[in-house]
């Protein structure tokens, strides 16, 4: 079974520009949440996605929005890009409903603002 | 609004060290506990899950936690560290919701 797979890896981007994160979860799993992580802040929750509803947002400014497509695929945007918005963005993919489940996670985009 | 705690940001043992994190979370409801690990340059892997049961678990290689609700904590331990030990360790809590809460990780470097 494939893993959660995350495009583009890495991403170098000037501020005030927009960017399209994807992440394809595991095969059958319709939870995909989508983390923040950076040194010493750890991992900080931006939202999650089932059947393509957000059902869980984080405090994150609107900048950040996503979306699930039909077959659990989701997009993160984040536009007005900031120098504070560098960091390495995680998606996570769970099986169903939330109960008694573990996350799977992907390897990140790397993101980069200059 | 919920949080994990964890108290050691960096820790630093020779191999064959006993090691012990701690976890501790603020949530007075039922929770799922995870510890999560992240090797150099790797993705965020499952050490161990507690959802409910025996509140002391065994994950893989050879790594333990124990669930102790009247402390709300939820601290790993493994008794004898290994070089390939070193990697970034998070503690994970999710009530019911699906969405998890995590801690900002302690970072282990093992000694050769």
């Amino acid at each position: 079974k494939a893993g959660v797979t995350q495009t583009p890896r890495y991403l170098i981007k000037t501020r005030g520009q927009q960017v399209t994160l994807s992440c394809s979860p595991i095969s059958g799993h319709r939870s995909v949440s989508w983390y923040q992580q950076t040194p010493g802040q750890g991992l900080q929750f931006l939202f999650e996605y089932f059947s393509e509803t957000q059902r869980n947002k984080g405090n994150f400014p609107g900048r950040f929005s996503g979306r699930q497509f039909s077959n659990s695929r989701s997009e993160m945007n984040v536009s007005t890009l900031e120098l504070g918005d560098s960091a390495l963005y995680l998606c996570a993919s769970s099986p169903a409903n939330g109960v008694n489940t573990e996350a799977f996670f992907g390897q990140g985009t790397r993101l980069t603002v200059v | 609004a919920q949080s994990v705690s964890q108290h050691n940001h960096h820790v630093i043992l020779s191999e064959a060290a006993s090691l012990e994190l701690g976890c501790n979370y603020s949530y007075g409801g039922t929770v799922n506990l995870f510890w999560y690990v992240q090797y150099p340059g790797q993705h965020l892997q499952l050490l161990l899950k507690y959802f409910s049961g025996d509140p002391l678990v065994k994950g893989i290689k050879g790594f333990e936690a124990e669930f102790i609700k009247s402390k709300f904590s939820f601290n790993l331990r493994k008794p004898s560290v290994q070089w390939s030990d070193t990697a970034e360790y998070f503690c994970a809590v999710t009530p019911p919701g699906n969405q998890f809460y995590f801690g900002t990780g302690t970072s282990l470097t093992v000694i050769p």
